[in-house]
């Protein structure tokens, strides 16, 4: 079975500051990992994903995430927060067997003017 | 449009009463989810339709609750007899999920906001 942890439900940083937002995964085989972002009332968009290829992974609005197979990690990782980019974050796990995808509990990033 | 579209946007009903949700998911896509998002809680994964492949109804929350997916293309969350705990946000996603196709991200609607009164 897949799991994912997400540490830290609430995460606040100053404009212009690093964002990282944690991501454990559980997988007994070779994961997909995925980032998608929800803004308020609407559904999830999503931010990038970790397919097997390059293990830093390159998104939209300037994240990355680098999957780190030893630390069974998957951090989203922004150099300069932005006003924009206070929003619910999600970590998903799936695998190539599966059918489903598994979701962390979500991280509430919060952009100090 | 291109994307998964999810009506009403808004639901307001008494208790007791039935409510239909409905999820056009992405043209092409096999794979269809629905979850629950409970104020400030993750995703509740409650059910997923593959193609023509019986669906994993292993999340639903009680027999309230069921959908189903007509041609392959639309699907329809019913709950029957809503109670109070069941206001939340539904929302519907759509993949090219199946074996040999997880690396596929899942495409959200902007949800139903479903209250009970």
């Amino acid at each position: 079975a897949q799991s994912v942890t997400q540490l830290g439900s609430h995460v606040s940083v100053s404009e212009g500051a690093l964002v990282l937002l944690r991501c454990n995964y559980s997988s007994s085989v070779p994961p997909y990992l995925f980032w998608y972002v929800q803004y308020p009332n609407q559904g999830l968009q999503l931010l990038l994903k970790y397919t097997s290829a390059a293990t830093l992974v390159k998104g939209i609005n300037g994240f990355e995430a680098e999957f780190k197979k030893s630390e069974t990690s998957f951090h989203l990782t922004k150099p300069s927060a932005h006003m924009s980019d206070a929003a619910e974050y999600f970590c998903a796990v799936s695998v190539e067997t599966g059918n489903q995808f598994y979701f962390g509990t979500g991280t509430s990033l919060t952009v100090i003017p | 449009g291109a994307g998964v579209s999810q009506s009403p946007s808004n639901k307001v009903t008494e208790k007791g009463k039935d409510v239909e949700l409905r999820c056009d998911p992405i043209s092409g896509h096999t794979a269809l989810y629905w979850y629950r998002q409970s104020l400030g809680q993750g995703l509740e994964f409650l059910i997923y339709f593959q193609g023509n492949s019986a669906p994993d109804k292993s999340g639903l929350p009680s027999d309230r609750f069921s959908a189903e997916r007509t041609g392959g293309s639309v699907s329809t969350l019913t709950i029957q007899r809503t109670q109070q705990e069941d206001s939340a946000v539904y929302l519907c996603a759509s993949s090219l999920m199946g074996l040999g196709h997880s690396n596929q991200p899942q495409h959200f609607g902007d949800g139903t906001r479903l209250s009970i009164l």
